[in-house]
């Protein structure tokens, strides 16, 4: 299993310019989240999906930030117009939700997109 | 209050040493909980879940108390590979669900 996928590693943009982050889950499972990592606030869960709905936003900062999830394979997080403020390293994480909730082993982490807005 | 709580550190230790982690929850409805490894620069990767009977696997025991509301990772016999932020989770016991996640404690252990 190729586990949780997310594109690009790294980017560096200048503020005001749209940023889009990639995250293709693990396949077979239904629930996709994108959190938010700095050293000030640490994991922040900005939103998550459950069969490519979208369940909660509230996380979302702003308007600026947006997500979505055409389809079980791929979702993006798209951030118009990014600020420097917005500079973090975002995680996508997939899992398999039964009717019960969450199954035991938890969420599987992709290795995060580093943005920096300069 | 926070959701999850935890010692930020770091915690300096030598190799060999046993280390304990302790973290509070403030949902008493809470049922489940996790700990999760995080390497520097890398994403968080599952330790192992906390049961209510209390846990080990091989070096690493993790504990519940559920009065208390707090969760415990004991490290023993502590490798320079222990190195990490140990990150406490536990899940909503409401809607979907989701895991809420404590910042982290970060370990450092020297030769």
């Amino acid at each position: 299993d190729a586990g949780v996928i997310q594109s690009p590693r790294h980017e560096v943009t200048e503020m005001g310019q749209e940023v889009t982050l990639r995250c293709k889950p693990i396949s077979g499972h239904n629930s996709l989240f994108w959190y938010r990592q700095t050293m000030m606030r640490g994991l922040e869960l900005l939103i998550y999906f459950n069969n490519n709905v979208p369940i909660d936003d509230s996380g979302m900062p702003e308007d600026r930030f947006s997500a979505k999830m055409p389809n079980a394979s791929f979702s993006t997080l798209k951030i118009q117009p990014s600020e420097p403020r917005d500079s973090a390293v975002y995680f996508c994480a997939s899992s398999l939700m039964g009717t019960g909730g969450l199954t035991s082993y938890g969420y599987t982490f992709g290795s995060g997109t580093r943005l920096t807005v300069v | 209050r926070k959701e999850v709580e935890q010692d930020p550190g770091p915690f300096n230790v030598p190799e060999g040493a046993t280390v304990a982690f302790n973290c509070t929850y403030s949902n008493s409805a809470s049922q489940s909980f996790f700990w999760y490894r995080q390497d520097c620069r890398k994403e968080p990767k599952l330790l192992m879940s906390v049961y209510s009977s209390g846990n080990e696997d091989g070096r690493f025991t993790a504990q519940l108390n559920r009065a208390s509301q707090y969760i415990s990772l004991l490290i023993r016999d502590s490798k320079l590979s222990d190195s990490a932020t140990y990150l406490c989770v536990v899940k909503e016991d409401t809607g979907f669900q989701k895991l809420v996640f404590g910042t982290g404690t970060r370990l450092l252990v020297s030769p």
